[in-house]
């Protein structure tokens, strides 16, 4: 079964509007967890690390503001699109290491700004 | 720069086995990973290598030569629902795993 799970799986909001994506470790514990995006045909680019109890690291060109992470626990971390806009629409995946050799990852969201 | 390498496209006969090569250069080597990813689905987890040689998991093989930065997956007795995006990554001495663009892998009857 899953080990990591990601709602919502798919997203329809307004432009402007806020959508909170959640990313859940389900049989182990995270202290970190990644956040990717794909685009169409593309392969998946990391866009920062959630780190339990403490700031995220964000990629360069990603901008923090805009897409906020929370980690608040050792098996939960959030990233919120804020004020979205078209552009922002894509495939959002999170993922979580496992016993250090195994990353697995949620069902991803997919993300449609209108 | 880092850079992973691997096909765009390939094309296999259902029954066949084909290989999918990947070659890299990154700073630092902690494994390399193999993912299956399936159109509008997350990449699923197939295979890790750290040491070199052959590792075998069923109808699926992954291979590394370190110091060639060298790795293939091999995919026997093919069946259609192998057709997918198939995904090599690295992680490199910071623990980030650095994707390749992915190939897809298309089965015909």
């Amino acid at each position: 079964g899953a080990v990591v799970s990601q709602h919502p799986s798919r997203v329809i909001c307004k432009s402007g509007t806020s959508v909170k994506i959640e990313c859940r470790s389900l049989d182990f514990q995270a202290t970190t967890m990644f956040w990717y995006r794909q685009f169409p045909k593309k392969s998946l680019m990391l866009m920062a690390t959630s780190n339990e109890g403490s700031k995220a690291t964000y990629e360069q060109g990603v901008e923090k503001d805009k897409f906020l992470i929370n980690h608040a626990s050792l098996t939960l971390s959030t990233l919120t699109v804020t004020s979205a806009h078209p552009e922002d629409s894509s495939f959002y995946i999170c993922s979580a290491w496992r016993m250090n050799t195994e990353a697995f990852f949620g069902q991803g969201t997919r993300l449609t700004v209108v | 720069g880092q850079n992973i390498d691997q096909p765009t496209e390939m094309t296999a006969t259902e029954g066949a086995i084909v290989q999918i090569n990947c070659t890299y250069q990154t700073s630092g080597f902690n494994g390399l990973f193999w993912y299956q990813q399936h159109a509008g689905e997350a990449p699923t987890f197939l295979s890790y290598n750290v040491l070199d040689g052959l590792e075998e998991k069923g109808r699926f093989s992954s291979f590394l030569s370190r110091s060639k930065g060298y790795s293939y997956l091999l995919l026997k007795e093919l069946q259609m629902k192998d057709s997918a995006s198939y995904l090599c990554a690295v992680r490199d001495s910071n623990y980030q795993l650095i994707w390749g663009a992915g190939t897809k892998l298309i089965i015909k009857p």
